[in-house]
C-alpha cells in the first residue's frame, strides 16, 4: 500500500490529453513539493516533473504538473507512443525523513 | 554527463547478507545527497535510504531500519548499501539515485533476490 494514490491506469490515443491524480496528506504533499518519474520496462527510472511544475531541460513541454492542497496532477498533452510507461509521483514526507511514491500509473497509447 | 552505476546483486539465502555498490561519475559526488530506491517484482518504487554529504545525516525507511546500512565515500565517489538479514520481501532491483528530496539522475538498477 503506497502512501501517496495514483490510478493504476490510464489511456489515450495519439495526440490525446492524458491526466494522472496523485493524492497525498498534510505530511508530505500538503507541505512540500511534488516530482513526478516516468519508468519505462528495462530503463531507468526519469525525472520528469519537480517543484510541482518544473521540466528538467531535455523534457518535452507536452508534459505539465500542478499541485493544489494534498493533491498533484500529471498532464500528457499530445500523446505520442513513446510516453507508454509508468509514472510515479513522489513527495517528501516530513515524518520519514524521505521521499514517498504514488503506487504509479501505466499509461498505455491505444 | 551523470553517471550511476550498481553492483553488487545476485541471489541469497534469506537471514544472508549482500552489499551493494553504486560507483558515481560526471559530477561532484560530494556535493550531493545520494539516495537508494527499490522496486519489487511487480510492485511500486520505494525509497530506502539516504544520506547526507558528508555521511553525518542517514536516513531509513522503517521496514529497513536496524537491518540495513546506507554509506559513502566520497574520495572514492562511490555509494553503498550494507544489507543484513534479509528477507523475501527485500527482493528488488535497488536503484542508486542522486539527491534526497529530488532525484535527479538513476543508475539502472542491480538486482536482489532473497530466496532458498
Amino acid at each position: 500500500q503506497s502512501v501517496l494514490t495514483q490510478p493504476p491506469s490510464a489511456s489515450g490515443t495519439p495526440g490525446q490529453r492524458v491526466t494522472i491524480s496523485c493524492s497525498g496528506s498534510s505530511s508530505n504533499i500538503g507541505s512540500n513539493t511534488v516530482n513526478w518519474y516516468q519508468k519505462a520496462p528495462g530503463t531507468a527510472p526519469k525525472l520528469l516533473i519537480y517543484r510541482n511544475n518544473l521540466r528538467p531541460s531535455g523534457v518535452p513541454d507536452r508534459f505539465s504538473g500542478s499541485k493544489s492542497g494534498t493533491s498533484a496532477s500529471l498532464a500528457i498533452s499530445g500523446l505520442q507512443s513513446e510516453d507508454e510507461a509508468d509514472y510515479y509521483c513522489a513527495a517528501w514526507d516530513d515524518s520519514l525523513s524521505g521521499p514517498v511514491f504514488g503506487g504509479g500509473t501505466k499509461v498505455t497509447v491505444l | 554527463e551523470v553517471q550511476l552505476v550498481e553492483s553488487g546483486g545476485g541471489l541469497v539465502q534469506p537471514g544472508g547478507s549482500l552489499r551493494l555498490s553504486c560507483a558515481a561519475s560526471g559530477f561532484i559526488f560530494s556535493n550531493y545527497w545520494m539516495s537508494w530506491v527499490r522496486q519489487a517484482p511487480g510492485k511500486g518504487l520505494e525509497w530506502v535510504a539516504n544520506i547526507k554529504q558528508g555521511g553525518s545525516e542517514k536516513f531509513y525507511v522503517d521496514s529497513v531500519k536496524g537491518r540495513f546500512t546506507i554509506s559513502r565515500d566520497n574520495a572514492e565517489n562511490s555509494l553503498y548499501l550494507q544489507m543484513n538479514s534479509l528477507r523475501a520481501e527485500d527482493t528488488a532491483v535497488y536503484y542508486c539515485a542522486r539527491g534526497s528530496t529530488i532525484l535527479d539522475n538513476w543508475g539502472h538498477g542491480t538486482l536482489v533476490t532473497v530466496s532458498s
